[in-house]
């Protein structure tokens, strides 16, 4: 079974700063695919980033980027210029590669908080 | 026009009800699923269907039964309510193949008391 962990359960940066979630993973697979979602207090779950396990390329996306490590199993998310809007829980995520079935496994979650 | 719509949004009910959440994705996705999340903000997922047809089904209580009548809308029917079903339950829906983004809705925000 795949496991996510994100071993920080709450971090707080000062706004416009860069901040960096962590978030390993344990697999036997060799293709599979990773995401980071936000949750703000609305509960509305958001896609922030998404990463292909084969693609070697580190996703980005606007102020957020990810750092992959594949040999590692590592998948980190660094917010660079951080906003007050980016309050929120952040969900480290796996998914098997298998055709139409997409079970995505969650991490317990990070609670960020952006001081003013 | 929101793409994944759940109904209710709140719900609180007695211990020993039956209730049901209902689900609708307007993205034209195939593949349909229900997540729980706990107090501690544990997300796990349910079930999930593609084209009305059952694909992950976890270790759930038979006491939940999702029913999907078209590939548009799925619904979760919960019989004999516990406190411990007290949690948030999101609907999501993703696109047909290997590695699609999942999109969720709002949730519902079921109660037992």
């Amino acid at each position: 079974a795949q496991t996510v962990t994100q071993s920080q359960p709450e971090m707080s940066v000062q706004e416009a700063e860069t901040v960096t979630l962590s978030c390993t993973y344990d697999t036997s697979e060799n293709n599979y695919y990773l995401f980071w979602y936000k949750q703000p207090p609305s509960r509305q779950m958001i896609l922030v980033i998404r990463q292909e396990a084969y693609k070697q390329q580190n996703a980005t996306e606007n102020r957020f980027s990810v750092n992959f490590q594949k040999a590692a199993k590592s998948f980190s998310l660094k917010i660079s210029d951080s906003q007050l809007g980016d309050t929120a829980m952040y969900f480290c995520a796996f998914m098997k590669y298998r055709y139409n079935n997409n079970d995505m496994r969650f991490g317990a979650g990070t609670r960020l908080t952006v001081k003013p | 026009d929101t793409a994944v719509s759940q109904t209710p949004k709140y719900l609180v009910t007695q211990m020993g009800n039956d209730k049901s959440i209902k689900c609708e994705q307007n993205l034209g996705h195939d593949t349909m699923y229900w997540y729980k999340q706990d107090s501690k903000k544990f997300l796990k997922i349910m079930f999930s269907y593609n084209n009305k047809e059952l694909i992950i089904n976890e270790t759930v209580p038979n006491r939940f039964s999702p029913k999907s009548p078209d590939k548009a809308h799925l619904n979760l029917h919960i019989n004999s309510l516990e406190l411990g079903d007290s949690a948030v339950y999101f609907c999501a829906s993703s696109p047909w193949g290997s590695g699609n983004t999942i999109y969720f809705g709002e949730g519902s925000w079921l109660t037992v008391v």
